[in-house]
């Protein structure tokens, strides 16, 4: 079967850095996203990666590594703004992604 | 632009009600488009995609269907409703090209509540 794995839930303090890892078994690889989603509103894209390596973008990075199934996403300088859920999904073998769960960050002073 | 239009953006249902929820995008033409469902503290599932006018992928089986009349129409119809029903339905399309490489826009999502 596919799975993605994330942790349910992180706590970070305001202008800290966290690190949310994502693992997956998927049929087939054709890159990963990373999406933020706040509370009641859509997913927002935040990240693709498709090559091993690390991909930054301001505040935000992320790396992957398709020998070990593993990305992670760093969040830096983190702003209450940041509170959300964080969501990784892997675009399989058919090009269809397969969602995880998400990582709910709550940011606090 | 890829803007995706949906709506209402919330709606309260009896059990054994219809829904009828439509989706219109805007954007490069013949996109795919997709229907997930979010329950509560919970990740996306597919519900339906479409890779072009009256093309209807169902990925689970429920009381739930999807039509696409037009290339830039989405709509997701039960004749219905079940409690387990309940949920943030949300619309995407790819970003753009027609790769999900390219990401994936989504709408701003319909609450269902069926009560």
């Amino acid at each position: 079967g596919q799975n993605i794995d994330q942790p349910t839930e992180m706590t970070a303090t305001e202008g800290a850095i966290v690190q949310i890892n994502c693992t997956y078994q998927t049929s087939g690889f054709n890159g990963l996203f990373w999406y933020q989603q706040h509370a009641g509103e859509a997913p927002t894209f935040l990240s693709y990666n498709v090559l091993d390596g690390l991909e930054e973008k301001g505040r935000f990075s992320s790396f992957l590594s398709r020998s070990k199934g593993y990305s992670y996403l760093l969040l830096k300088e983190l702003q209450m703004k940041d509170s959300a859920s964080y969501l990784c999904a892997v675009l399989d073998s058919n090009y269809q992604l397969i969602w995880g769960a998400g990582t709910k960050l709550i940011i606090k002073p | 632009s890829q803007t995706i239009h949906q709506w209402p953006a919330t709606l309260v249902q009896p059990v054994g009600s219809p829904l009828s929820l439509e989706c219109t995008v805007e954007g490069t033409s013949n996109p795919n488009l997709y229907w997930y469902r979010q329950a509560a503290g919970r990740g996306l599932q597919l519900l339906f995609y479409s890779v072009g006018i009256g093309q209807i992928s169902s990925e689970v089986p429920q009381n739930l269907s999807a039509s696409r009349p037009q290339d830039r129409q989405f709509i997701l119809s039960s004749k219905k409703l079940l409690l387990s029903d309940s949920g943030f339905y949300l619309c995407a399309r790819t970003a753009r090209g027609g790769s999900p490489s390219y990401g994936y826009t989504f709408g701003s999502g319909t609450r269902l509540t069926v009560v």
